[in-house]
Parts: C-alpha cells; structure tokens; sequence
C-alpha cells in the first residue's frame, strides 16, 4: 500500500537549532508539496516541485526555511534557526500531476514545537 | 494573492441534517478537488472537478462546479457521525500549477 512517508511525527525543539523534516513521496509520483497547517492559518503553501525542480516557493519564509529534493525519493524542509511561531504541523503531499495537479496523498505529517 | 474561500468556518448539525460547504475565487478556476481531514489527521482526497457545471457524487456527497469556475459547493445528505471532519476545497490556477488550499469548514455531527 504506497504512501507518503515523513520523518519526525513529533519534534520539540528550542528557540534557535535546526529542524531538518523529511519526505519520502510515493514512488512514480512528480509533483511533490510542502504545507503548514496551524490553526489560524488554515493550510498555507510553503514549496512545490515537479520533477524535483522548485517550482513555486513564494509561502515560504527565505531568511529560515529552506527546501530540497535531492532526489526523486526525498524531499527535504529545513528551518534555521526555528522560532516559536514555527511551531505547527508541517504536511508533505505528493502526486502525479499532469496538465492539471491531480489527487494529493498526504504523510502523517511531522507535528513540530518550538520552545 | 490569489486566495480560496471557504463558508461557513463550523458547522454543527444533527444526525440526519443536511450540510453544505461553500468555495469561492475571484479568478478562475482550472480545476477544484475537495479534502477530508479527520480530527488528528491528514488530509485525505475525496474528488476532483475540472468542466464548467460540472456535478458528480459520491453517496451521500455531491459536489459542483459553478459554470463560471469560480466556486463549487460539497453537500452531504443526511449526516452521519462519521462526516464528523474538516472539508477542504483546493483550488488551481492554471494547468500544472500549485494546489491552493481554502479555508476550510469544520463539521460537527451529534446524535
């Protein structure tokens, strides 16, 4: 039964240090998204690639975070350094877009804490 | 921007009631899906929408897409504790772009 993997589920950190979450997409998909939800904001759009290209990354702060695939079976979001109001739970979707975007599978989701 | 809307924010019906979540974008639309997300979950992919008028269901849930492409409407037919959730429309703006997400309505079902 394929689906998104993400790693952490749960990561509770201190003001300043690194968070690295990571991605695993489906295999054969070429659409991979990186959301925040929190419960003000709703699902906000941080980065998007298709065929590991960065696509769009306008949602995503640029002084911290930082987004990569580094090959068709990783994507990776990384903030440095976290701040409290990063505190969220961070969803990395992928799927098989084609001229429109196609079904979304979602991961569990990686919840982060920001002390 | 271009931003996705959703109403109502919550709802809370009994079993049995009807429940209708509304989408709205002031551009147009290339194509709409709609997400449920459990309590403590994640989203999950109920349907997408991609023809101007377009209606389709699934049991008890139709969905639309208005003529214009800019709104589109889920309706849940007596309710079920089981739709207990968030529904998320998801809207794209051109072929092959970014998915964005609206609002979100939040449904609560009691006995």
């Amino acid at each position: 039964d394929a689906r998104v993997t993400q790693t952490p589920r749960d990561k509770v950190t201190e003001m300043g240090q690194e968070v690295t979450m990571r991605c695993q997409p489906i295999l054969g998909h070429n659409t991979v998204f990186w959301y925040r939800q929190t419960m003000m904001q709703g699902l906000e759009l941080l980065a998007y690639f298709r065929n590991r290209a960065p696509l769009d990354d306008s949602g995503m702060p640029k002084d911290r975070f930082s987004a990569e695939m580094p090959d068709a079976t990783l994507a990776t979001l990384k903030i440095q350094p976290s701040e409290p109001r990063d505190s969220a739970v961070y969803f990395c979707a992928s799927g098989l877009g084609t001229i429109h975007t196609g079904e979304l599978f979602f991961g569990e989701g990686s919840r982060l804490t920001v002390l | 921007g271009q931003q996705v809307m959703q109403i109502p924010q919550y709802q809370h019906v009994q079993e049995g009631e009807d429940f209708t979540t509304y989408c709205n974008s002031s551009t147009t639309l290339s194509n709409i899906q709609w997400y449920k997300q459990r309590p403590g979950g994640h989203p999950v992919f109920l349907i997408q929408l991609v023809k101007s008028g377009e209606v389709k269901k699934q049991k008890r849930l139709t969905f639309q897409f208005g003529e214009a492409k800019k709104n589109s409407s889920l309706h849940i037919t007596a309710t079920q504790t089981t739709d207990v959730g968030t529904y998320f429309c998801a809207g794209s703006f051109g072929t092959a772009s970014k998915l964005t997400f609206g609002t979100g309505t939040r449904l609560q079902v009691t006995l």
